[in-house]
């Protein structure tokens, strides 16, 4: 099955700075790459996505890169704020049709964002 | 439109009791599914279903079973709880298993059960 590695476990970073989260996924099937942002004592929210046809998606502060040949991809949140504090999981989903909505999750990453 | 509803927000068990997680979605949704959070190991699926009357093991069901009678309820039961199902539980849901569509994959999450097992 697959297997998503998250790093780093927490990230520090000043408001206003720049933060990258990566994540590697073992199985070359897996098409769909999500990332999630779980807020305190909520559940986990999708914040951006990419299939494997795309190389980057971005949608205002935040971008999703994806290296296929690597097996990588990475969440980049730009100019930070201290609302952007919260636990972020990326995620991967095997192609093929018994696959439906089974996510892969990393392990997480708590990310603090200091005024 | 509540989303995804689970209860209770908070339970405290003691080994061997049993208990069942609630998780209600009023958005029509045909696949439901029960993950586990601990630290460090991210979200875990349990067990999913694919529509009423279906259901199917995830990564770690050992100590859980579930049932899928109607499209809105998926209910997650403890028959005899251990300190190893010391966790919060997470129901998601999303529309239609298998489309290929924007937001077909999408996720909605509950806002979770944190068990206790002494």
């Amino acid at each position: 099955g697959e297997n998503v590695e998250q790093h780093p476990s927490t990230l520090s970073v000043q408001e206003g700075d720049s933060a990258v989260i990566k994540c590697t996924y073992s199985d070359s099937a897996s098409n769909y790459f999500p990332w999630y942002k779980q807020e305190l004592g909520k559940g986990p929210q999708l914040i951006i996505d990419i299939r494997s046809n795309v190389g980057e998606k971005k949608d205002q502060r935040i971008a999703v890169t994806l290296n296929k040949t690597a097996k990588h991809f990475s969440l980049h949140i730009t100019e930070t704020q201290p609302e952007d504090s919260a636990v972020y999981f990326c995620a991967a989903k095997e192609a093929g049709g018994t696959s439906y909505g089974k996510l892969t999750f990393g392990q997480g990453t708590i990310l603090t964002v200091h005024p | 439109n509540a989303g995804v509803t689970q209860t209770p927000k908070f339970q405290v068990l003691k080994t061997g009791q049993s208990m069942t997680l609630q998780c209600a979605q009023d958005m029509n949704h045909e696949y439901m599914s029960w993950y586990r959070q601990d630290p460090g190991m991210g979200l875990r699926l349990i067990h999913y279903s694919v529509g009423a009357g279906i259901t199917d093991q995830g990564e770690v069901p050992n100590g859980y079973n579930v049932s899928r009678s109607t499209t809105e309820d998926f209910p997650l039961r403890l028959l005899s709880a251990a300190p190893s199902q010391t966790s919060v539980y997470f129901c998601a849901s999303l529309l239609r298993a298998g489309l290929r569509s924007a937001g077909a994959n999408v996720l909605t999450f509950g806002a979770g059960s944190r068990l206790t097992v002494l």
